[in-house]
């Protein structure tokens, strides 16, 4: 069965510092990943996805993730994180072995940016 | 980028009632969408698949009788909460997903907003 992991629940963390949201996954299969962002009540807007290619993946608002099949992970960074960057972030994988649109998230890491 | 609305955004009923949520692709055609549901500080999970002319597939351990899905046409489809109960309170989202052009892969997906339904 495949599943994603998100190791962080909570990642405090100042202005303009670096940061890294952990995320790893299981499958059997090739998977397509996904980095999705929720602002407060609001749906998911999509950050950035893996589906073949380099495994340098970037993303909108000066996201990138890296694909790493050896150690199963898709962690998330950002060289310098603004206020307005505080969210809850979701890693996914796409249920199958194909991009079936069928998502599995992981837990969510709360990014939380202080002044 | 694609726009995936729902309505409403916010409800609140009496236990035993009916909820309809609706969600909608304005600007593209979505022969398949998805039912997500989030609880209070906790990830998605999948509940069901809409298909459009045909009927929906529910997860294991989603009732169907409870959540109604009509697809009705190629930009709408409608999840239902039949004599909703308290523990049906949550936040309910919708996805559409943009199949890629000559491919039967979906290259992405667009969210609604959401809809919080609270039932008292």
């Amino acid at each position: 069965a495949q599943s994603v992991t998100q190791l962080d629940s909570q990642v405090p963390v100042f202005e303009e510092a670096p940061v890294e949201l952990r995320c790893n996954y299981s499958s059997s299969v090739s998977v397509y990943l996904f980095w999705y962002v929720q602002y407060p009540n609001q749906g998911l807007q999509l950050l950035l996805k893996y589906l073949s290619g380099s495994t340098l993946v970037k993303g909108i608002n000066g996201f990138e993730a890296e694909f790493n099949k050896s150690q199963t992970s898709f962690h998330l960074r950002k060289p310098s994180v603004h206020i307005s960057d505080t969210a809850e972030y979701f890693c996914a994988v796409s249920r199958g072995s194909s991009n079936t649109g069928k998502l599995i998230f992981g837990q969510g890491t709360t990014l939380q940016v202080k002044p | 980028g694609a726009v995936v609305s729902q309505h409403p955004s916010r409800v609140i009923c009496k236990s035993g009632t009916s909820v309809k949520i609706e969600c909608r692709s304005l600007d593209f055609q979505a022969t398949t969408m998805f039912w997500y549901r989030q609880f209070p500080k906790q990830s998605l999970m999948l509940m069901a698949t809409s298909n459009e002319g045909s009927k929906a597939t529910y997860e294991q351990g989603v009732e169907k009788d409870k959540f109604l899905i009509n697809h009705a046409s190629l930009t709408l489809s409608t999840l239902t909460v039949t004599s909703a109960h308290p523990e049906d309170s949550s936040f309910y989202i919708c996805s559409a997903p943009l199949r890629s052009a000559g491919t039967s892969a979906y290259n992405e997906q667009f969210f609604g907003p959401g809809t919080r339904l609270t039932v008292l």
